[in-house]
């Protein structure tokens, strides 16, 4: 019962890194995305998919690249990191869309210095 | 746009007391809203959802949430409250639109349950 596995669970990075954040779902779910939780805002949608090969943007794309090659796995790119992407990452995935439940991985807290 | 406003930053309640934690929406057509429960260092976990029908949604661990077309609310209820339900609490919607795919969430309530 693996359900929605992200990895690394915490990382620093220094300003101008770039790294990937890996999500992966052993569910078969068309749906996936990745938000970003900081305090007093709740979560912002970054991007998404419906599916291998497409992908579109939510509401605080910049900064961020993603790419679904297979229906399993969804990672999170930032390309120069920088003080403001400090956050907490989650990434979630559903049956087919946001008309059904969503399942949320355990998060990745990154720390950008 | 679609957008919803959790007013309280935090709801105290004694444990055994009926337990609201308000929300209210903003879309441009019908609504799909959601409510969802954070336990701390853990990701968000689903307690229900209402799509279409009754108003009172029933959902997880003995919580339901009633629709209020007119008020434009989705309040979160839980008629004797325990200490386990301490948690941050998420209201979420989606606007009807088909091929929406965005969901737009609140800030969050936290939750405490004093024993």
């Amino acid at each position: 019962n693996a359900g929605v596995t992200q990895t690394p669970k915490f990382q620093v990075l220094k300003t101008g890194q770039s790294m990937t954040l890996q999500c992966a779902q052993d569910m078969n779910h068309e749906y996936m995305s990745w938000y970003r939780q900081d305090p007093g805002m709740g979560l912002r949608l970054i991007h998404y998919s419906v599916g291998a090969g497409i992908t579109d943007q939510g509401e605080v794309p910049n900064g961020y690249n993603v790419s679904r090659s297979t229906t399993e796995d969804f990672p999170l790119r930032l390309l120069s990191a920088a003080p403001s992407q400090t956050s907490v990452y989650f990434c979630a995935s559903s049956v087919r869309g946001t008309n059904e439940k969503l399942f949320f991985g355990s998060g990745t807290q990154l720390s950008v210095l | 746009a679609q957008s919803v406003a959790q007013p309280e930053d935090q709801v105290n309640v004694a444990e055994g007391n009926p337990l609201t934690v308000k929300c209210t929406y903003s879309v441009s057509g019908n609504p799909y809203l959601f409510w969802y429960v954070q336990y701390p260092n853990r990701g968000l976990q689903f307690l229900l959802k209402y799509i279409t029908g009754d108003n009172l949604v029933k959902g997880s661990y003995g919580f339901e949430a009633e629709f209020n077309k007119s008020q434009t609310s989705f309040h979160l209820k839980k008629p004797s409250a325990l200490v386990s339900d301490s948690a941050l609490y998420f209201c979420a919607v989606r606007d009807g639109i088909r091929g929406n795919n965005r969901l737009a969430f609140g800030k969050g309530n936290q939750v405490v349950v004093i024993p």
